[in-house]
């Protein structure tokens, strides 16, 4: 089964840091452009970061730019999510989530089940 | 605020249809996909593309797209079916991506 399994969730006070983690299980992780989605307590879905399957480039929603760094290592099928100067406002469950395409279509296909990241002093 | 807007919340008979609409000017370039989300588990793509469902994915959901606005129908509704749905495609930059407000699903 395609599995995506994150973890490093946790409670953090304001100003602190926390790198969050994903392993890809059963898929060609190389081959697959990744990304990070947040959903806060009864909110919607919010993108938080893209980044391509092996040069490296990156993409960040404005909330974040600066403040969090996304990154992977695909001989360990991981996917990482640095997250520094961490808000009250950054609260949420954080998904790993697998981009497929073709030149019709753009879906994030493969979804982990969540990791949850409280600010809070 | 986001660049796709949806109805906060929809209701549907069982057994009836009901559409769900996502509003955007990037869907005038880029195609939108929907995804389920029942309470306390992940989102669940359900169509993407022209109309294009993922194995195991009931042939009751169906989508267009006309300008800048892409639709969800659901045809003949199950209570399995109550849940939020997003859509979600590219901002207007092209380089980002974005999900829509949301819309609840409850069926009656």
């Amino acid at each position: 089964e395609v599995q995506l399994v994150e973890s490093g969730g946790n409670l953090v006070q304001p100003g602190g840091s926390l790198r969050l983690s994903c392993a890809a299980s059963t898929f060609t992780f190389s081959s697959y452009e990744m990304n990070w989605v947040r959903q806060a307590p009864g909110k919607g879905l919010e993108w938080v970061s893209y980044i391509s399957s092996s040069n490296g480039l990156t993409y960040y929603a404005d909330s974040v730019r600066g403040r969090f760094t996304i990154s992977r290592d695909n001989a360990k099928k991981s996917l990482y999510l640095q997250m520094n100067s961490l808000r009250a406002e950054d609260t949420a469950v954080y998904y790993c989530v697998r981009r497929a395409w073709k030149q019709e279509w753009d879906v994030f296909d493969i979804w982990g089940q969540g990791t949850v990241v409280s600010v809070s002093s | 605020s986001s660049e796709l807007t949806q109805d906060p919340a929809v209701s549907v008979a069982l057994g009836q249809t009901v559409s769900i609409t996502c509003q955007g000017h990037s869907l005038r370039s880029y195609s939108a996909s929907w995804y389920q989300q029942k309470p306390g588990q992940a989102p669940l793509l359900v169509i993407f593309g022209k109309n294009k469902r993922p194995s195991g994915i009931p042939d009751r959901f169906s989508a267009s797209s006309s300008g800048n606005t892409a639709s969800l129908t659901i045809t003949g509704a199950q209570a399995e079916d109550e849940a939020d749905y997003y859509c979600h495609s590219r901002d207007s930059t092209g380089n980002l991506y974005v999900f829509g407000s949301g819309t609840k699903v409850t069926v009656i």
